[in-house]
C-alpha cells in the first residue's frame, strides 16, 4: 500500500484549456515528484518539489508548474493544453533525500 | 545526462519458463537502481532497489536482479514465471540527490 493518492483519475480537456492535478503524499514523506507517462513509454520526470520549493525540473516548458503545500500535498498545473499533453501523469512522494519513490495511481489526462 | 536503455520491447513466455529482463544505463558515478513494475490497471510498484553491497538483491515476489557495474547493467530474473507476472517492467536509475530516470519499459505477457 503506497498511500500515495492523485484525484482526479481521469480528466477530459480541449486544446488551450489548463487543468490541475492533485497529489497527497505518503504520510511521513516531503517530497513530492511529478511524472508524465505516455502511452507505451516510461514515467518521464517533469519536477520535483520539497518543503514547498521546486527542487530540479525536466525538460518541460514552463507552462507546466506546480505548488506543494505546507501539508506535503502537490498540485501540478499545466496551461495552454496541447494534444500532446495527453497522457497519465503520476505523482511520487519520497522521504527527505529523496531515495526510493512510492507511486500514486495516477491521473489520466486526454486532450481533444 | 543519465539515460537508461531496456532491451525488449515486448516478451513472451510460457508459465514455468524463466525471466531475464536486460536493463543498462550511462552514468559514470554512483547510481542508486531500481525496477518498478505496473500491473494492468494499478499504479507503479516498487519491485526492487540496490544502493550498496551485495550486487545481488532479491525483491518481491521471487524476484532479483544483478548490478554489473563493469557493464552498467542491472538485469531482473525470475526463475519460473507465473501468468500474474504479466505486466510492465520500468528499470530506473538515478544519482544520489539527483531526479530519477526511467527506462522505455519491457511488456511482460505470460501465457497460461
Amino acid at each position: 500500500e503506497t498511500g500515495v493518492t492523485q484525484s482526479p483519475t481521469h480528466l477530459i480537456k480541449t486544446r488551450g484549456q489548463q487543468v490541475t492535478l492533485r497529489c497527497s503524499s505518503q504520510s511521513g514523506h516531503n517530497t513530492v515528484s511529478w511524472y508524465q507517462q505516455a502511452l507505451g513509454q516510461g514515467p518521464q520526470f517533469i519536477f520535483q518539489y520539497y518543503r514547498e520549493e521546486e527542487n530540479g525540473r525536466g525538460n518541460f516548458p514552463p507552462r507546466f508548474s506546480g505548488l506543494q503545500f505546507p501539508n506535503y500535498s502537490s498540485e501540478l498545473n499545466v496551461n495552454a493544453l496541447e494534444l500532446d499533453d495527453s497522457a497519465l501523469y503520476l505523482c511520487a512522494s519520497s522521504r527527505e533525500g529523496g531515495d526510493t519513490q512510492y507511486f500514486g495511481p495516477g491521473t489520466r489526462l486526454t486532450v481533444l | 545526462a543519465q539515460s537508461v536503455s531496456q532491451h525488449n520491447h515486448h516478451v513472451i513466455l510460457s508459465e514455468a519458463a524463466s525471466l531475464e529482463l536486460g536493463c543498462n544505463y550511462s552514468y559514470g558515478g554512483t547510481v542508486n537502481l531500481f525496477w518498478y513494475v505496473q500491473y494492468p490497471g494499478q499504479h507503479l510498484q516498487l519491485l526492487l532497489k540496490y544502493f550498496s553491497g551485495d550486487p545481488l538483491v532479491k525483491g518481491i515476489k521471487g524476484f532479483e536482479a544483478e548490478f554489473i557495474k563493469s557493464k552498467f547493467s542491472f538485469n531482473l530474473r525470475k526463475p519460473s514465471v507465473q501468468w500474474s507476472d504479466t505486466a510492465e517492467y520500468f528499470c530506473a536509475v538515478n544519482a544520489p540527490g539527483q531526479n530519477f530516470v526511467f527506462g522505455p519499459g519491457t511488456r511482460l505477457s505470460v501465457l497460461p
